[in-house]
């Protein structure tokens, strides 16, 4: 079956602009989550999906929001954009999650590299 | 400021050798915790997981090892292959945590001939 998709696979912006990433999550998985990867820190969290709502956040500012909808597909969103959101997002799908008592495993999209300007 | 690139640390091996990938975990009150490969240009692929109730766990040419009281957890590729090359990534879950996984830095794995 089809793998995680992510769209697009590059994109440059420029300091102040927002910028829409799209994930399409392996077919019947209802769990979406959001990484971002930079050389600096390495892979760190930013939010999970489940059935349409935002079951858990990691740590960063409100500039960075996500969706999710019906068909589970998700998006996610970062306003005014800085120089340090340089990164490559990564966006993983999982039948139930991975803060699930089952650990459902995660699969990986090739990711959106991100570059501001 | 002006931000530090990360320096992952390298392991390089002979092909046919066994390679061994150690991690140092965070939380003690994780219990779930996966290996991860990523190539150039792709996402991680999950490659083996295991729970803290468990000390060793294998799959297909790995095998992880766990130690909960040192709060360290390793990866070993037995007859590494040209395919191994990758880096590696540890990650850890608490059961019912909010804050996703939580990954380590990586490991360079460098398969020479």
């Amino acid at each position: 079956k089809a793998g995680v998709t992510q769209t697009p696979r590059y994109l440059i912006k420029t300091r102040g602009q927002q910028v829409t990433l799209s994930c399409s999550p392996i077919s019947g998985h209802r769990s979406v989550s959001w990484y971002q990867q930079t050389p600096g820190q390495g892979l760190q969290f930013l939010f999970e999906y489940f059935s349409e709502t935002q079951r858990n956040k990691g740590n960063f500012p409100g500039r960075f929001s996500g969706r999710q909808f019906s068909n589970s597909r998700s998006e996610m969103n970062v306003s005014t954009l800085e120089l340090g959101d340089s990164a490559l997002y990564l966006c993983a799908s999982s039948l139930e999650g991975v803060v699930s008592s089952s650990h459902n495993e995660q699969f990986f999209g090739p990711g959106t590299r991100l570059t501001v300007l | 400021g002006e931000s530090v690139g990360l320096h992952l640390p390298t392991l390089s091996v002979q092909e046919g050798d066994n390679s061994i990938i150690n991690c140092a975990y965070s939380n003690s009150a994780s219990d779930y915790f996966i290996w991860y490969k990523q190539e150039s240009g792709k996402g991680p692929q999950f490659i083996i997981d295991i729970r803290s109730n468990m000390d060793k766990r294998q799959g297909q040419r790995v095998t992880v090892l766990l130690n909960k009281t040192v709060k360290h957890l390793s990866l070993q590729i037995a007859a590494t292959q040209p395919g191994d090359s990758a880096v590696y990534f540890c990650a850890e879950n608490m059961e019912g945590g909010a804050d996703g996984l939580t990954f380590g830095k990586g490991t360079h794995l460098i398969i020479q001939p």
